[in-house]
């Protein structure tokens, strides 16, 4: 089994849609949770950063974290065609080893 | 946008040719990391630096090699390139939980 498991995709939604991208994981040593943005021909940017269960907001975006079900969340609001690109999970532990998901390519369709 | 940079951006190459894949930054981190990221898969880290004069390999066996005589420079080497190294170098150098990526090196090996 996979440390981190994340449906790659494709996934296309209309312009104004509400995303949702999920991970799971196996290894509860995991602590710090990330989801990180790549263009095409890009390397990965980090979006959203987070250490607790719960949410937390950034404008449009909203990372989710339940650590009781290995289960991780984004959610894009008001989706635009600026937003397609592969989101990629990344989980690190307290002692700094990062591991990352495969990504999810996202289209956002005008 | 980060100040990291990968050079060359495309390098395609024939079997048994010996390759150095450049990466630089500018913003004074200790650490810096390369990955592999080939489509649909998750990054594999295969060499890790803490600092000067420190190196390690990460958890995806590679034939490569690096180096940090500077900081600011993690250059990695193919002594030896062959078709199964075909695939996207990703370099990062990271400062607490956040990593930053260069563009990346796209190689073919023919």
């Amino acid at each position: 089994q996979k440390e981190v498991e994340q449906d790659p995709g494709p996934l296309s939604v209309p312009e104004g849609a509400i995303v949702s991208l999920n991970c799971t994981y196996s290894n509860s040593a995991f602590q710090y949770f990330m989801w990180y943005r790549q263009y095409s021909r890009k390397g990965p940017e980090l979006l959203m950063y987070t250490y607790s269960s719960g949410n937390k907001e950034d404008g449009r975006f909203t990372a989710q974290v339940d650590k009781s079900s290995k289960y991780i969340s984004l959610f894009i609001r008001d989706s635009q065609p600026s937003d397609s690109a592969t989101y990629l999970c990344a989980l690190k532990t307290s002692y700094d080893k990062v591991i990352f998901g495969p990504g999810t390519s996202l289209s956002v369709i005008p | 946008e980060a100040d990291i940079y990968q050079t060359p951006r495309y390098l395609v190459i024939g079997t048994g040719k010996k390759i150095t894949l450049e990466c630089s930054q500018t913003m004074g981190h200790d650490k810096m990391y390369w990955y592999q990221q080939d489509p649909g898969m998750e990054l594999h880290l295969i060499h890790y630096s803490y600092g000067v004069n420190s190196t390690e390999k990460g958890d995806l066996s590679s034939e490569s090699t690096v180096s940090r005589i500077r900081t600011e420079h993690f250059p990695l080497t193919l002594e030896s390139a062959r078709p199964s190294h075909t695939s996207q170098y990703l370099c990062a150098s990271s400062v607490g939980d956040e990593q930053f990526f260069g563009p990346g090196t796209r190689l073919t090996v023919l």
